[in-house]
């Protein structure tokens, strides 16, 4: 059984911190990895999408980097904002998965002002 | 912008109830996809579709049927519904490039 596990589970941070979070996949039949981040009563959204083992990705204050023959993948936000607040969503493609994506739970993050 | 719309936002239904729950894009996309999500688990997929009446399923297909009739609308069905069937359940859709987009999501609560 594939599996997708992100850490940690929830995260509460003060406005301005730097955080990080981890997600770990399998790292045989790697395809692509997903982020996506899902606020509150909104539609889950694509942050990136990473194929390439080393890839690093950036959009704004987030970046996520991603090491395919080890498994894991890290998105980091940098001076969080209230905003940020969400949960951040990763999810992996195997080879010849037919764009079966299996995510992981989630990783909750609130940005306290 | 790609737009994917669900019917509902909220949907109540009672045990042994037919549910359909629907979802529809504006982006002429191939794939469509159901998920349903739960306290502590990822997004788990029912059921897909890569074209008009072609349907695929997921890792959760049980209890559930769908329906693409058109390119694009792709519904849900819950045969009878259950409690167990309880859940928020998203749709989202996919041309040939790999970013998956989302409708809002239907929260069903069964009775």
């Amino acid at each position: 059984i594939l599996n997708v596990e992100q850490s940690p589970q929830s995260l509460h941070v003060q406005e301005g911190d730097s955080t990080n979070f981890t997600c770990s996949f399998p790292s045989s039949n790697f395809y692509a990895l997903h982020w996506y981040r899902w606020e509150t009563a909104k539609s889950p959204e694509a942050l990136f999408v990473m194929t390439l083992n080393g890839d690093e990705k950036k959009k704004g204050r987030i970046s996520a980097t991603l090491n395919t023959k080890e498994g894991y993948s890290y998105l980091y936000i940098k001076g969080s904002q209230p905003e940020d607040s969400a949960t951040y969503l990763c999810a992996f493609r195997i080879s010849g998965g037919y764009n079966k994506l299996i995510f992981g739970a989630g990783t909750r993050l609130a940005v306290h002002p | 912008d790609v737009k994917v719309t669900q019917s509902s936002r909220y949907l109540v239904k009672r045990t042994g109830e037919k549910v359909f729950l629907e979802c529809v894009q504006d982006m002429d996309h191939e794939n469509m996809f159901w998920y349903r999500q739960d306290p502590g688990l990822g997004l788990r997929l029912i059921y897909f579709s890569y074209d008009v009446k072609m349907k695929e399923k997921g890792d959760i297909p049980e209890g559930y049927s769908v329906s693409r009739e058109k390119k694009e609308r792709f519904s849900l069905i819950l045969e009878s519904a259950s409690t167990n069937q309880t859940s928020m359940y998203l749709c989202a859709t996919r041309t040939g490039e790999e970013t998956q987009y989302f409708g809002p999501g239907t929260r069903l609560l069964v009775l």
